[in-house]
């Protein structure tokens, strides 16, 4: 069936330094794909999205790239904040259904000052 | 003030006893959806409503059911409740455009203890 798998954490950094956050996914066809975005003591948010091959979702510095050859929609950021401390899902929705969104395991963050 | 509220933010119950955690939003949106997160799993999806006639199960719905008083409305009612139900709840609305890319608007989540 479709699933997600994320890069296991807790992903500890320094401010400023570069993110990646793997993500890939297993899917019948073309899902569309996100990346949902977890503060604490909140819910989650949508950070950003992508609906087909090679279209690139970007938010508040964070980008992703849908690749269809490697099944992949990685997270990277240039430069984290400490701000940016939470969790990120990777999550997709199947081709199949227009009524069920896949989610990873999530991935913890912190950034450190 | 919150597009999607829930209650009780948090609750500790005993096993065996029935408990209901409330959803409520202001989006307007047709559907919802109660997810579950426990730790290393990600979201779990239990239930989803289209509308306040449709009900769907969803992967982990055993132990579970739901109410839509309205389109606003979305309840989860554990009836006897277990200790393997401690986890976080999501209540969350999307719109229904039929489209796949359609953004899922999550509530603060209520955190429930089973003891």
């Amino acid at each position: 069936g479709d699933s997600v798998t994320q890069m296991e954490g807790p992903v500890t950094l320094s401010e400023e330094a570069c993110l990646t956050i793997n993500c890939t996914y297993t899917a019948t066809g073309y899902p569309s794909l996100f990346w949902y975005v977890q503060y604490p003591g909140e819910g989650l948010q949508l950070l950003l999205k992508a609906t087909k091959a090679d279209d690139k979702g970007s938010n508040k510095g964070f980008e992703a790239t849908y690749r269809k050859e490697t099944t992949s929609f990685h997270l990277e950021k240039g430069s984290v904040q400490v701000s940016d401390s939470a969790v990120y899902f990777c999550a997709l929705s199947p081709k199949t259904s227009y009524d069920k969104v896949i989610f990873g395991p999530g991935t913890s963050l912190s950034v450190i000052p | 003030d919150a597009d999607v509220t829930q209650t009780p933010r948090n609750r500790i119950t005993k096993t065996g006893k029935r408990i209901m955690l409330e959803c409520s939003q202001t989006k307007g949106h047709d559907r919802m959806y109660w997810y579950r997160q426990d730790p290393g799993l990600g979201l779990r999806l239990i239930y989803y409503s289209f509308d306040v006639k449709d009900i769907n199960k969803g992967e982990i719905s055993d132990g579970y059911s739901v109410s839509r008083q309205a389109q606003a409305k979305f309840s989860l009612s554990l009836e006897s409740a277990i200790p393997n139900q401690t986890a976080l709840y999501f209540c969350a609305t999307s719109e229904n455009s039929g489209r796949r890319t359609d953004t899922q608007y999550f509530g603060p989540g209520t955190r429930l203890t089973v003891l």
